[in-house]
């Protein structure tokens, strides 16, 4: 069975650093692009970029370019998502997305994890 | 990359049957076959309904239906369930190399 488990929830201040992961299991991890699409809280989705696992290729959302961090550790079939200086505005429910066989970010996200929740309040 | 527009809300009764609009430019709906649909109940993560304009994956009902004209995609539900009620959102991949989703439309089954 296909699963993407991600990190627990998080609370962090304005400024400070954070990375989520998200482990996926029961298919060739290598061999499947990994994205990453936040929802902010009462809003829709937004993709943020996409990193394929068996070689780092890393594609980002011009919106979300600079502003984060996507990367992989294929030996322990995780990837990352990490914010060097969070902001309030960051805060929102971030997904990690497996998608199907296919280009870079072409093919529909047909595995998704449970979520992280990450607030940014002072 | 602007969001694809979708409508707001929808709604229908049991048993009728409606149609959810995703409208974008030729960069991104009209110019590729990767448009697809996901559904979300509150609280939960979204789940795939089609893919590639009107592909279901295993387990997903045939009464769910996705297909595309120019730059406008479709998703189609029959036979309305109360279990269908949910946000859908619709994705589609651009000449950017990227993907884009539409802003959602809240389905109420009356």
């Amino acid at each position: 069975e296909v699963q993407l488990v991600q990190s627990g929830a998080e609370v962090k201040e304005p400024g400070e650093s954070l990375k989520i992961s998200c482990k996926g299991s029961g298919y060739i991890f290598t061999s499947y692009w990994i994205g990453w699409v936040r929802q902010m809280p009462g809003k829709g989705l937004e993709w943020m970029g996409i990193i394929y696992p068996g070689d780092s290729d890393t594609r980002y959302s011009p919106s979300f370019q600079g502003q984060v961090t996507i990367s992989a550790d294929k030996s322990i079939s995780t990837a990352y998502l990490r914010w060097r200086g969070l902001k309030a505005s960051d805060t929102a429910m971030y997904y990690c997305v497996r998608q199907r066989l296919g280009i870079a970010a072409a093919g529909a996200n047909d595995y998704w994890g449970q979520g992280t929740l990450v607030t940014v309040s002072s | 990359q602007s969001a694809l527009t979708q409508p707001a809300s929808v709604s229908g009764s049991p048993g009728q049957s409606i149609t959810i609009s995703c409208t974008g430019t030729s960069s991104d709906v009209g110019g590729y076959n990767y448009v697809s649909w996901y559904q979300q109940h509150p609280g939960k993560a979204p789940k795939l309904m089609i893919y590639d304009v009107s592909n279901r994956p295993s387990g997903v009902s045939n009464r769910f239906s996705g297909s595309k004209s120019g730059n406008t995609a479709s998703l189609t539900i029959s036979g309305l369930q109360t279990e269908d009620e949910a946000d859908y959102y619709c994705s589609s991949y651009t000449s950017s190399s990227t993907l884009v989703f539409g802003g959602g439309t809240k389905l109420t089954v009356l």
